[in-house]
């Protein structure tokens, strides 16, 4: 069955550094991968969405790299901050349909 | 960007009561609205696609009778929890999409937490 992974484990980053997020997927072949940021209680806001073709995408401190070989996506912040601290969320799916499969995120804490 | 407001954002409800959620898109037309239920530090389960002037597609395993779905309009969807049971307690959320599947961004309501006592 089509399953997505994300680490469980809360990620503790000093306030400046790269925070990096991995999204593994196993039984799926995506068209695309979308990442989302959800803040406790909130609903979840898009952030950035990299296609197969593509091995990168870049959008201000943020940065998606996608191996469709590995079945990878990893999620960068650069000079991480403490309001980067929330959940994040990777999602994939198929031109298709509008309907996507969720990862249950990760736990991003920044610390000051 | 494109907004969706969902309401009530908490409800607290007796159980065998009825509940209703609305979820309208602001500034955009959806054709296509999505409801979800999310447990605590769990992914976002897809509970049915909202069609708008036509019958809800549901997810297998979610009863049909027990979540109603009306999208009556372009910009507005509810889900009503009928009858509703401690074990429906929740955080619901609804999502439309803007654009073309190509594109592929999903915008969410803030979500309803609903508590059945």
């Amino acid at each position: 069955s089509q399953k997505i992974e994300q680490n469980s484990e809360a990620l503790n980053i000093q306030e400046g550094k790269t925070a990096t997020l991995t999204c593994n997927y196993t039984n799926y072949s995506p068209a695309y991968l979308q990442w989302y940021r959800q803040d406790p209680g909130r609903g979840p806001v898009f952030l950035l969405l990299i296609r197969e073709n593509e091995k990168e995408k870049r959008k201000e401190r943020l940065k998606v790299t996608f191996d469709t070989t590995l079945k990878q996506s990893l999620f960068h912040i650069t000079a991480s901050q403490p309001a980067d601290s929330a959940t994040y969320l990777c999602a994939l799916g198929r031109d298709s349909n509008y309907q996507l499969i969720w990862g249950a995120g990760t736990k991003l804490i920044i610390k000051p | 960007g494109a907004v969706v407001s969902q309401h009530p954002s908490r409800v607290i409800c007796k159980s065998g009561t009825s509940v209703k959620i609305e979820c309208r898109s602001l500034d955009f037309q959806a054709t296509t609205m999505f409801w979800y239920r999310q447990f605590p530090k769990q992914s976002l389960m897809l509970m049915a696609t909202s069609n708008e002037g036509s019958k809800a597609t549901y997810e297998q395993g979610v009863e049909k009778d027990k979540f109603l779905i009306n999208h009556a309009s372009l910009t507005l969807s509810t889900l009503t929890v009928t009858s509703a049971h401690p074990e429906d307690s929740s955080f619901y959320i609804c999502s439309a999409m803007h654009g073309t599947v190509h594109t592929g961004e999903l915008f969410f309501g803030e979500g309803s937490r609903l508590t059945v006592l």
